[in-house]
């Protein structure tokens, strides 16, 4: 089993709607969850972190966090076409971030 | 400059090369990164350096060889590579390595490397 799971994709959404990304973990003594965007061709920047249950908002940004079901997802709301990009979820255990392959959305225009 | 700036920002290589790839840091950072970025694979950490000093390790082939010789600068090594070492290798940093504060990292743009 991955230590990070997300689905490659690519997933394709209007511009206009909700893009939802999903990520599972394995470890549960995992505590911090972040999520990554990768513009192709360039350097992965962070958008969103989250430390404890339920949602944080963040503009068009909601990341979700369910360590129960060890589960993290990311929420984009009024997708724009500049949001097509590779998310990457990212998991901190002890001190080591681990990093999910990343799911590559399109929003079409 | 500002953030963190990798040179070069494309590399071919041969197996029998040695070459170098540079990383700069102007954030005044403590914590130092080397990542592999293979097409369709996660991240895989390389190294990590804090204050100067190797923290972490991965299991990485002697092939591949960091040095950091302050905490603003970083280097990896390269001699004798295969063509399967070919991915994009970032640089990043982050204000520490311990508690939370090695989580947000700043990434370079990165160096594409292939090896023939």
């Amino acid at each position: 089993q991955k230590e990070v799971e997300q689905n490659s994709g690519p997933l394709s959404v209007p511009e206009g709607a909700i893009a939802s990304l999903n990520c599972t973990y394995s470890d549960r003594v995992s505590q911090s969850f972040f999520w990554y965007r990768q513009y192709s061709g360039k350097s992965p920047e962070l958008i969103m972190s989250i430390y404890s249950n339920g949602d944080k908002e963040d503009g068009r940004f909601t990341a979700q966090l369910n360590k129960a079901s060890q589960y993290v997802s990311l929420l984009i709301r009024d997708s724009q076409p500049s949001d097509s990009a590779t998310y990457l979820c990212a998991v901190n255990k002890i001190r080591q971030l681990t990093f999910g392959s990343g799911t590559q959305l399109t929003v079409l225009p | 400059e500002t953030g963190v700036t990798q040179t070069p920002r494309h590399l071919v290589m041969g197996m029998t090369n040695k070459k170098s790839l540079k990383c700069e840091q102007h954030l005044g950072h403590n914590a130092m990164y080397w990542y592999k970025q293979s097409a369709k694979k996660p991240l895989e950490l390389m190294f990590v350096y804090s204050l100067e000093e190797r923290v972490e390790n991965n299991s990485v082939p002697s092939r591949f060889s960091p040095e950091c010789p302050n905490s603003s600068h970083l280097f990896l090594h390269l001699h004798t590579l295969q063509p399967e070492d070919s991915a994009l290798y970032l640089c990043a940093s982050s204000q520490d390595f311990s508690g939370q504060l090695n989580e947000k990292l700043f990434f370079g743009s990165g160096t594409q490397l292939s090896v023939l």
